[in-house]
C-alpha cells in the first residue's frame, strides 16, 4: 500500500525558513509517472499548489511563491522535501505532500494527512 | 486557468440529489478531476477524466461536462457525502488549478 506522511516542525518564526519532509513508502519515487507535489491549505480555506518535482529533479512552482521556494528530491531515501523561506503569518497552513500521477490519466491519487505548520514569534 | 466552482455553499436534504457546478477559464478539455475533502482529512479522489470513478467511489457519484463546463451529481445523498467539493484541472501544464471548493451542507 503506498502511503505518504509529512514530518516536520510544527511552528517556524516569522523569516525563519520553514522545512518539510514526505516519506513515501510502498512506491518508488524514481517513478516516470509521478510528480510529487505539495499542497497548502490556509485554515478555513481552499487548496493552493505549491509546486512539484519530477522523478529527474525537473520543478514547476507557483509563481506567486517561487522567489521563496524550493523542493527536492532525496531518491536514495525515498523522500522528497519542501523549503518555504522568509515566512510570514500567512503562510500558517496546513501543508499536503500529494503524488500526481501521469498514467493513462493524471490527478492527485496520493495524499499524506498533512501537517499544521504555524508561523508566529 | 482560474476554476471557479458553483454554489460555495449547497444545502441538500439526505437522499435528495446534488448537483455542483465547475467553471474553467478556458478550455481544459476533459482534463478534469474532481476531490472530496472532509474536515481533518486529505481530499480524496472522486473523478477523474471529467466522468471517470475513482477506484472505490460508489456509483452515485457522477461527472459530466468538457471544455469549460462541468458537473459533478451525488445522485442520492448520503450522511458521508457532507463534506467540501474541490475540481482542478490538468489540461495546462502545472495542473495547479483548483477550484476554490463547495460546501455541500446537510438541510
Amino acid at each position: 500500500q503506498v502511503q505518504l506522511q509529512e514530518s516536520g516542525p510544527g511552528l517556524v518564526r516569522p523569516s525563519q525558513t520553514l522545512s518539510l519532509t514526505c516519506t513515501v513508502s510502498g512506491a518508488s519515487i524514481r517513478g516516470r509517472d509521478s510528480y510529487w507535489s505539495w499542497i497548502r491549505q490556509h485554515p478555513g480555506k481552499g487548496l493552493e499548489w505549491i509546486g512539484h518535482i519530477s522523478f529527474s529533479g525537473g520543478t514547476n512552482y507557483n509563481r506567486s511563491l517561487e522567489s521563496r521556494v524550493t523542493i527536492s528530491l532525496d531518491t536514495s531515501k525515498t523522500h522528497f522535501s519542501l523549503k518555504l523561506s522568509s515566512v510570514t503569518a500567512a503562510d500558517t497552513a496546513v501543508y499536503y505532500c500529494a503524488r500526481f500521477l501521469m498514467g493513462t490519466s493524471w490527478y492527485y491519487d496520493l495524499w499524506g494527512q498533512g501537517t499544521l505548520v504555524t508561523v508566529s514569534s | 486557468i482560474v476554476m471557479a466552482q458553483s454554489p460555495v455553499t449547497l444545502s441538500v436534504s439526505p437522499g435528495e440529489r446534488a448537483t455542483l457546478s465547475c467553471r474553467a477559464s478556458q478550455t481544459v478539455n476533459r482534463n478534469l478531476a474532481w476531490y472530496q475533502q472532509k474536515p481533518g482529512q486529505a481530499p480524496r479522489l472522486l473523478i477523474y477524466g471529467a466522468s471517470t470513478r475513482a477506484t472505490g467511489i460508489p456509483a452515485r457519484f457522477s461527472g459530466s461536462g468538457s471544455g469549460t463546463e462541468f458537473t459533478l451529481t451525488i445522485s442520492s445523498l448520503q450522511s458521508e457525502d457532507f463534506a467540501v467539493y474541490y475540481c482542478q484541472q490538468y489540461n495546462n501544464w502545472p495542473p495547479d488549478s483548483f477550484g476554490q471548493g463547495t460546501k455541500l451542507e446537510i438541510k
